[in-house]
């Protein structure tokens, strides 16, 4: 089982670009997160889909929309990014809304 | 005050050495707590998992959870180099919809010197 994967790895955008940070899980999980890490402030949720077909917004969701694509994929779509989405995004699926399992991450810098 | 505070280091300490990483929290719902490792680069990783208070040990690992002062605890012993990375708590209660997802701490950096 490769667990939870996250692609890209990293990505350099400069103002204004869009992209879409793709995750996926192997673990037949229901629920899946994404969350973003910044120095000194922890980990922030932005978005979860606690089953497959509902997507509902986190502690920072301005900026960002998301896909839950089916019961394997949750996609994280920023539209126009600026430079305070420079951060580490992390990905993690759960059974139900309990116990999380990360994927490595993503490391995005917007110039 | 947030609902869940945890100190975030840097906590140095020499190999061998026992370790306590704490966190506290105020809402006296939360049933569900677990500890994460981070190393540096990656993501978090789940180190242990308790239901309600008590203590759980793995190996080298204790959690402990006091509900009655709402704090919980993580002892490590035999410390070793390879053990520094940061640590997460999080928890939650039982419930679902937005009142469902974990509630994390900020972490505590913990290096262990040879």
């Amino acid at each position: 089982n490769a667990g939870v994967t996250q692609t890209p790895k990293f990505q350099v955008l400069k103002t204004g670009q869009s992209m879409t940070l793709q995750c996926a899980q192997d673990m037949n999980h229901n629920s899946m997160y994404w969350y973003r890490q910044d120095p000194g402030m922890g980990l922030r949720l932005i978005y979860y889909s606690a089953s497959e077909g509902t997507t509902d917004k986190g502690e920072v969701p301005n900026g960002y929309n998301v896909s839950r694509l089916n019961k394997r994929e949750f996609s994280l779509r920023l539209e126009s990014a600026a430079p305070s989405q420079t951060s580490v995004y992390f990905c993690a699926s759960s059974l139900f809304q309990d116990t999380q399992y990360f994927g490595p991450g993503t490391r995005l810098t917007v110039l | 005050q947030k609902e869940v505070e945890q100190d975030p280091g840097p906590l140095s300490v020499p190999e061998g050495a026992i370790v306590s990483l704490n966190c506290t929290y105020s809402n006296s719902a939360f049933q569900y707590f677990m500890w994460y490792r981070q190393y540096s680069r990656k993501g978090p990783e789940l180190l242990m998992y308790t239901y309600s208070s008590g203590n759980k040990e793995d190996g080298r690992f204790t959690a402990q959870v006091d509900k009655s002062s709402k704090y919980i605890s993580l002892f490590i012993r035999d410390s070793q180099p390879s053990d520094s990375a940061t640590y997460l708590c999080a928890m939650k209660g039982n419930y679902g919809g937005s009142q469902g997802n974990l509630i994390f701490g900020k972490g505590t950096k913990l290096s262990v010197k040879p």
